[in-house]
């Protein structure tokens, strides 16, 4: 099956840079995705990496590397509004499956 | 971006009654839908899949006959908790694909149904 592990928790100043990190046990690899949760809100998509590499979306970027079963998200130039709970995730099975989550990185940004 | 819709966002009911959740793709037509439940302070998990014009895929230790799932046209999946008791209150969330542009990695949730058993 798969599983996720990511830090519980993270807290850093505004301006600031965090880097959450995932690392992963999948039998197949199908990508690595990356979505953001405000509390009692939905989650919403950051990103996706299906091979090694960065991706750059604005302030974040995600990071994948498949030899290590390692992946990271890259939040830069923090805001308040950042404050949230980030999870990765992976397909259950091919792509386009349900997706499998960590247990989710709760980050708090202060003034 | 593609939008998924939730009804009720939130519902309180006795326990040993039943509560329907209803999950829209608005603008897209989606083939197959989930349907996930969040605790408090935890993560996601799926429960199942719900396959337009056939049966739901459950997964591990989720109880079919509870949780009810109907996926009966391209545009709707509903999921229904039947008799239920103050351990299945929860956040319920349904996430859709929509296969017909370039979002194809993406999932798009829906808002979220917070269900509180009484």
């Amino acid at each position: 099956g798969q599983s996720l592990e990511q830090p519980s928790e993270v807290t850093a100043v505004e301006g600031a840079i965090v880097q959450i990190n995932c690392t992963y046990q999948t039998s197949g690899f199908y990508g690595l995705s990356w979505y953001q949760q405000h509390d009692g809100g939905a989650p919403t998509f950051l990103s996706y990496n299906a091979l090694d590499g960065l991706e750059e979306t604005g302030r974040f970027s995600s990071f994948l590397s498949r030899s290590d079963s390692y992946g990271y998200l890259l939040l830069q130039e923090l805001q308040m509004k950042d404050s949230a709970s980030y999870f990765c995730a992976v397909p259950s099975g091919q792509a386009g499956t349900a997706l499998i989550f960590g247990k989710g990185t709760t980050l708090s940004v202060s003034s | 971006g593609a939008v998924v819709s939730q009804h009720p966002s939130w519902v309180i009911c006795k326990s040993g009654t039943s509560v329907k959740i209803e999950c829209r793709s608005l603008d897209f037509q989606a083939t197959t839908m989930f349907w996930y439940r969040q605790f408090p302070k935890q993560s996601l998990m799926l429960m199942a899949t719900s396959n337009e014009g056939s049966k739901a895929t459950y997964e591990q230790g989720v109880e079919k006959d509870k949780f009810l799932i109907n996926h009966a046209s391209l545009t709707l999946s509903t999921l229904t908790v039947t008799s239920a008791h103050p351990e299945d209150s929860s956040f319920y969330i349904c996430s859709a694909r929509d296969t017909s542009g370039y979002t194809y990695n993406e999932q798009f949730f829906g808002p979220g149904t917070r269900l509180t058993v009484l």
